[in-house]
């Protein structure tokens, strides 16, 4: 199975900040990473598919990039709704594979 | 508006079976792969399986943890798809989520969530 590592695993930030989360597989999955974002209680919400396609609806502070094993997921300016943990996705190959989550919380 | 919503969560003893269902509005639905994903409480995300949009095969794919446990099925004609889960454990204990997949996305779309409880 290819396994997935996110960092940081938290961190605290503050409205207007540029954040940037890093997700790594452990083998090449080309562009097959996804993004979700899921704050508590409520279902994950899917944000980028394809490393860099937005969903429809998803505002462009949202952004991602990467290739083969490391990818990133930027938020350009946060607001107080981002606050959240954000999990990335390989679907390369079965099994579909979710990093372990990056909680980001309020400076 | 896209709907997925579950239901058949609930509480069962380790050994015990279950079925959620999943019912899908709002888009067409036997053109979409459709996944099941749980939350243990307090985790992280984990991928259970898939029903493939295949109108040839329904084909299915597993998580190792629930192969040979879990079957996915669907009924297109009435826009569901269903997890069957046998002999469940503890660990088995999450929220679960159904999600679809257009071809060339992947979980666009997830439902409210059912919670399963497995303890004696």
């Amino acid at each position: 199975d290819i396994q997935m590592t996110q960092s940081p695993s938290s961190l605290s930030a503050s409205v207007g900040d540029r954040v940037t989360i890093t997700c790594r597989s452990s083998q090449d999955i080309s562009n097959s990473l996804a993004w979700f974002q899921q704050k508590p209680g409520k279902a994950p919400k899917s944000l980028i598919y394809a490393t860099s396609s937005l969903q429809t609806g998803v505002p462009s502070k949202f952004s991602g990039s990467g290739s083969g094993t490391d990818f990133t997921l930027t938020i350009s300016s946060l607001q107080p709704e981002d606050f959240a943990t954000y999990y990335c996705q390989q679907y390369k190959s079965y099994p579909f594979t979710f990093g372990p989550g990056t909680k980001v919380e309020i400076k | 508006d896209v709907q997925l919503v579950e239901s058949g969560g609930g509480l069962v003893q380790p050994g015990g079976s279950l079925r959620l269902s999943c019912v899908g509005s709002g888009f067409m639905f036997s053109d979409q792969h459709m996944d099941w994903v749980r939350q243990a409480p307090g985790k992280g995300l984990e991928w259970v399986g898939r029903s493939r949009n295949d109108p040839n095969r329904r084909t299915t794919e597993y998580a190792a943890s629930v192969r040979g446990r879990f079957t996915i099925s669907r009924d297109d004609s009435k826009n569901s798809v269903y997890l069957q889960m046998n002999s469940l454990k503890t660990e088995d204990t999450a929220v679960y989520y159904c999600s679809r997949s257009t071809p060339g996305n992947i979980e666009d779309y997830w439902g409210q969530g059912t919670l399963v409880a497995v303890s004696s």
